[in-house]
């Protein structure tokens, strides 16, 4: 079965500093895999995706994500954290049941500390 | 223009009360999905509709929980009996293509408390 993993149930980082937020998925074949973002009482937001494209996935807010099948994980980072970075964050995969479902991870919440 | 909306934002109900939770979806969009997120966790796919169609409700936990999407544009997911473990935020995301692939926009969500 489709599962992602998501090392991290919390991270905290100064503002300015490096963000690393890792995801490792199981999967029998070449998937899509995204990012998504949770705000405290907003709705989720795509930040990122891999299509089978380039390897290295720009998203929004200068966040970035390389997938590495020989790993199979798909790490997001951030060169520069700030303070409005702080919120949840899952990595998402397509589930197997007719490729047409999602599978969330279970979460990493990025604390950002000034 | 307006994103995904869902209504009520909060609902508590008590325990063996059915509730129905609405989802408008963005217009011209497609594909419809109803994900449970329980605290702390990440959401859970409950179901997926191609326009009026429901192509996947593997995700329902049981045969309490219905969905449906008569006219291809808004959803209504409906929960009978409710029981304590259905407190969760429901939420509602549509796209403008088909399947999975492309960008899924999700709805503030539902909070339902079971009492």
């Amino acid at each position: 079965a489709q599962s992602v993993t998501q090392l991290d149930s919390h991270v905290s980082v100064s503002e300015g500093t490096p963000v690393l937020l890792r995801c490792n998925y199981s999967s029998s074949y070449s998937p899509s895999l995204f990012w998504y973002v949770q705000h405290p009482n907003k709705g989720l937001q795509l930040l990122l995706k891999y299509t089978s494209a380039a390897t290295l996935v720009k998203g929004i807010n200068g966040f970035e994500a390389e997938f590495k099948k020989s790993e199979t994980s798909f790490h997001l980072t951030k060169p520069s954290a700030h303070m409005s970075d702080a919120a949840e964050y899952f990595c998402v995969a397509p589930g197997i049941r007719y490729g047409q479902n999602f599978v969330f991870g279970p979460g990493t919440r990025l604390s950002v500390l000034p | 223009g307006a994103g995904v909306s869902q209504s009520p934002r909060y609902k508590v109900a008590k325990r063996g009360q059915d509730v129905a939770l609405r989802c408008d979806p963005i217009s011209g969009h497609v594909s419809l999905f109803w994900y449970q997120q329980a605290l702390g966790q990440g959401p859970e796919f409950l179901t997926y509709f191609q326009n009026e169609a429901q192509l996947d409700k593997s995700g329902l936990p049981s045969d309490r929980f219905f969905a449906e999407r008569p006219e291809g544009s808004v959803s209504t997911l409906k929960i009978q009996r409710t029981q304590q473990e259905d407190s969760a935020v429901y939420l509602c995301a549509s796209s403008l293509g088909q399947g999975i692939i492309n960008e899924q926009y999700f709805g503030p969500g539902t909070r339902l408390t079971v009492t």
